[in-house]
């Protein structure tokens, strides 16, 4: 069974700009939620989607935004990035709402906000 | 805040012996998990362990649960260089869809 993949691995933008971040989770999976890991935050959790719905929001700005497709795939968005975004993105899928089974986590994507 | 707090927060060992890290927690959960990150990368799931579970193995790696202490040890046993990375916990808590990750512990495995 193929894991979770996420595109890009790698990002450099700038400031202002905005980003999208792609997930497609293990199949068979229905939930899929988006973490930001900084050294000096850890690991915080954004969002969560589960049947096309975002469910579960963590304590992030509004920029902050996602969305799932029929399919389970997810993409997270940020708008007017700000240097503070500057982290590893990561996603995690797992087949029942996130909490309550285990979570299989992505590679990542290294956002720079230059 | 975080919900799990790893202890202790950096381990450096040799290469063959035990390595134990403890995670506590503060409201009710339905299971924990602990993961591992090596540098830069995803999190490897290492084991999930249920709130009605005391003790799990897997290989090498045995988790204990005190839900009464709200505590979780995981022991890695005849520690090897591959072992060193990054170890977490993460609750899974009643009353709501969350996992919450505790701030890691960082394990070094000398060779």
């Amino acid at each position: 069974k193929a894991g979770v993949t996420q595109t890009p691995r790698y990002l450099i933008k700038t400031r202002g700009q905005q980003v999208t971040l792609s997930c497609s989770p293990i199949s068979g999976h229905r939930s899929v939620s988006w973490y930001q890991q900084t050294p000096g935050q850890g690991l915080q959790f954004l969002f969560e989607y589960f049947s096309e719905t975002q469910r579960n929001k963590g304590n992030f700005p509004g920029r902050f935004s996602g969305r799932q497709f029929s399919n389970s795939r997810s993409e997270m968005n940020v708008s007017t990035l700000e240097l503070g975004d500057s982290a590893l993105y990561l996603c995690a899928s797992s087949r029942d709402r996130v909490g309550t089974d285990t979570q299989y986590f992505g590679p990542g994507t290294r956002l720079t906000v230059l | 805040s975080q919900q799990g707090e790893e202890d202790p927060q950096a381990l450096s060992i040799q290469e063959g012996e035990n390595a134990t890290m403890n995670c506590s927690y503060k409201t009710s959960i339905n299971n924990l998990q602990w993961y591992r990150q090596n540098s830069g990368r995803g999190l490897v799931h290492l084991i999930l362990i249920r709130s009605n579970e005391r003790e799990k193995h897997s290989g090498r790696l045995r988790v204990t649960l005190d839900t009464s202490k709200k505590s979780s040890s995981l022991l890695i046993t005849a520690s090897r260089a591959a072992d060193t990375a990054s170890y977490f916990c993460a609750t899974g808590n009643t009353g709501g869809f969350k996992t919450i990750f505790g701030a890691g512990t960082r394990l070094f495995v000398k060779a």
